[in-house]
């Protein structure tokens, strides 16, 4: 079994400030990790993912995420928010072979300028 | 190459009506999932498949049917539409075990 709880269904920040996104999962089996980004009205991009290897992940738009297995984490963060930031964001897990995706309920991110 | 491409992008039925959402990629992936978006949901898994002939039960999987006679093609099959079915759908599309999934640009479903 899978799952996955995101922390706040609502962030705000402002332009030029710290994006902290926060993603815990549940995993019975060594987990694969993603970070999705939805803008208004259009389907998931995929920000990035963890598979294996490094922890320490870096995605597009200057997105990355670290996994941490002891914390069962996989945080997002992005040094400086800019206003095209503002979406919704999913984080999803997947074990074993990683074709059943489990998504979070997602954080929409707001930045004010 | 146009990804996963669904169609309709809008649709509304009345209760007990019947449709198929369409959906096609022309990447030669494998693994082809649908989902269901609700607010406050999040995503949830209706049925996928891994490949050409083989389909399986996701999280909610009452009420809908798929098939996939192609690698390209995977419908979603709506028997007898419930006002509870009301919600927006994504396909999606994946070629490797470590892959993300590409998501198609959603079905707005209305069941009046």
């Amino acid at each position: 079994a899978q799952s996955v709880t995101q922390l706040g269904s609502h962030v705000s920040v402002s332009e030029g400030a710290l994006v902290l996104l926060r993603c815990n999962y549940s995993s019975s089996v060594p987990p694969y990790l993603f970070w999705y980004v939805q803008y208004p009205n259009q389907g998931l991009q995929l920000l990035l993912k963890y598979t294996t290897g490094a922890t320490l992940v870096k995605g597009i738009n200057g997105f990355e995420a670290e996994f941490k297995k002891s914390e069962t984490s996989f945080h997002l963060t992005k040094p400086s928010a800019h206003m095209s930031d503002a979406a919704e964001y999913f984080c999803a897990v997947s074990g074993g072979s990683n074709y059943k995706l489990t998504f979070g309920k997602g954080t929409l991110l707001t930045v004010n300028p | 190459n146009a990804g996963v491409t669904q169609t309709p992008k809008f649709q509304v039925l009345k209760t007990g009506q019947s449709m198929t959402l369409q959906c096609a990629q022309d990447m030669n992936h494998e693994y082809m999932s649908w989902y269901r978006q609700d607010p406050g949901m999040g995503l949830r898994l209706i049925h996928y498949s891994v490949g050409a002939g083989i389909t399986d039960q996701g999280e909610v999987p009452n009420g809908y049917n798929v098939s996939r006679s192609t690698t390209e093609d995977f419908p979603l099959r709506l028997l007898s539409a419930a006002p509870s079915q009301t919600s927006v759908y994504f396909c999606a599309s994946k070629t490797t075990r470590q892959g993300g999934y590409t998501f198609g640009s959603g079905t707005r479903l209305t069941v009046v």
